[in-house]
């Protein structure tokens, strides 16, 4: 089991760029998040999906958009990139109402 | 929406005593307590959890105690070593694996 994959590990962007963040996960999840940390800081959710085809918003979800085709991705879209996006996102997942599993991260900067 | 407040925000012990966290939540249905360690530039990692048909439970070094009336919950560390220093996390959640984080304590265990 890879568990939960996410690439790339580094990315650095210009203002106004976009691209995508995925993550990949080989536990057969129903549950898949992403979160963002910034600089000393917890955990913050951007959008969840509780299965394919489900997305919902979480606590800061402007400027992102998810999609969930299948059980074992969860791509997390930037629309156009801003420097207040710097940051290092995270994908996890779960089992419902179980225990979260985190991916290694993947550390954005925007220039 | 739930809201979890953590204290305190750095702590600094000497090898060997215990330490403890504690956190706040707001949501009276939130019913998942988990407990990460994040090393730095590391995932965050799972070290316990607690639901709340519990009150205490306990791993080797670890315990975490839950308080459903006064919706708070503490993370304990005993007997502790150089190898605790991280940041640790409490989070809090309901039955839709919604993972709300505190702010976050960064231990230091000084030898």
């Amino acid at each position: 089991n890879a568990g939960v994959t996410q690439t790339p590990k580094f990315q650095v962007l210009k203002t106004g760029q976009s691209m995508t963040l995925q993550c990949a996960q080989d536990m057969n999840h129903e549950y898949m998040s992403w979160y963002r940390q910034d600089p000393g800081m917890g955990l913050r959710l951007i959008h969840y999906s509780v299965g394919a085809g489900i997305t919902d918003q979480g606590e800061v979800p402007n400027g992102y958009n998810v999609s969930r085709s299948t059980t074992e991705d969860f791509p997390l879209r930037l629309l156009s990139a801003a420097p207040s996006q710097t940051s290092v996102y995270f994908c996890a997942s779960s089992s419902p109402a179980d225990t979260q599993y985190f991916g290694p991260g993947t550390r954005l900067t925007v220039l | 929406g739930e809201n979890v407040e953590q204290h305190p925000s750095t702590l600094s012990v000497q090898e060997g005593d215990s330490a403890v966290i504690k956190c706040t939540y707001s949501d009276s249905a939130s019913n998942y307590f988990p407990w990460y360690k994040q090393e730095l530039g590391k995932r965050p990692q799972l070290i316990i959890d607690i639901r709340s048909n519990v009150g205490e439970k306990k791993d080797q070094r670890i315990a975490v105690t839950l308080n459903k009336t006064a919706k708070h919950f503490s993370l304990h560390i005993t007997e502790t070593q150089p190898e605790d220093s991280a940041v640790y996390f409490c989070a809090a959640s309901d039955a839709g694996n919604k993972l709300t984080f505190g702010g976050g304590t960064r231990v230091l265990v000084k030898p």
